[in-house]
């Protein structure tokens, strides 16, 4: 079992709708909790960082984290087909951001 | 200010050659950390330093190895390619150890 469960979809949504993008997790050690994303042939670009339990709110971009549930959401509204890419979870321990575990990526599309 | 910058951008080897990538990070960091992405997966992590000296090593055999210079860029080299090393090979730069990670473009490596 991998450490950080994540559906690669495709996914493919209305322009204007609402994203809900989701990881599970199975080491508890994960205090850090990230979402970066990755357009075709680039590097992940970071869009949200959270530590432990809570919401974040980045302008459209809404981070939740349960840990109790070990279970992370990245929320997009007013989707944009800007923001078709591949979006990565990715984890840390509590020692710190040495190490990130990543999801496999979930491969988002938005229909003009 | 420039992001983290990788060389090659894109390489073709054979079989049992050699490669060395590089990475310069963002002025004024000091760890660099390499990863691995397969197509289709999620980044995987190969070493952290920090301060010339290795901190963190994922699970790769010995054919991989890196080093960290005195103005924080680094090289990763890989020994007796594989078919299999064909990947994305990210270079995240982060301030310090425990800080957040940000990407470079990556350098594609195909091996035939």
């Amino acid at each position: 079992q991998k450490e950080v469960e994540q559906d690669p979809g495709p996914l493919s949504v209305p322009e204007g709708a609402i994203v809900s993008l989701n990881c599970t997790y199975s080491n508890s050690a994960f205090q850090y909790f990230m979402w970066y994303r990755q357009y075709s042939r680039k590097g992940p670009e970071l869009l949200m960082y959270t530590y432990s339990s809570g919401n974040k709110e980045d302008g459209r971009f809404t981070a939740q984290v349960d840990k109790s549930s070990k279970y992370i959401s990245l929320f997009i509204r007013d989707s944009q087909p800007s923001d078709s890419a591949t979006y990565l979870c990715a984890m840390a321990s509590n020692f710190g951001n040495e190490k990130l575990t990543f999801g496999t990526g979930t491969r988002l599309t938005i229909i003009p | 200010d420039a992001g983290v910058t990788q060389s090659p951008t894109h390489l073709i080897k054979t079989r049992g050659q050699h490669v060395t990538l590089r990475c310069s990070p963002i002025s004024g960091h000091k760890s660099v950390s390499w990863y691995q992405q397969v197509l289709g997966q999620g980044p995987q992590f190969i070493f952290q330093y920090y301060e010339k000296e290795e901190r963190g090593r994922g699970n790769f055999p010995d054919r991989f190895s890196a080093r960290q210079f005195p103005n924080y860029s680094s090289e990763l080299n890989v020994n007796a390619l594989l078919l299999g090393d064909s990947a994305l090979y990210l270079c995240a730069s982060s301030a310090d150890r425990a800080e957040t990670q940000y990407f470079g473009p990556g350098t594609r490596l195909l091996v035939l």
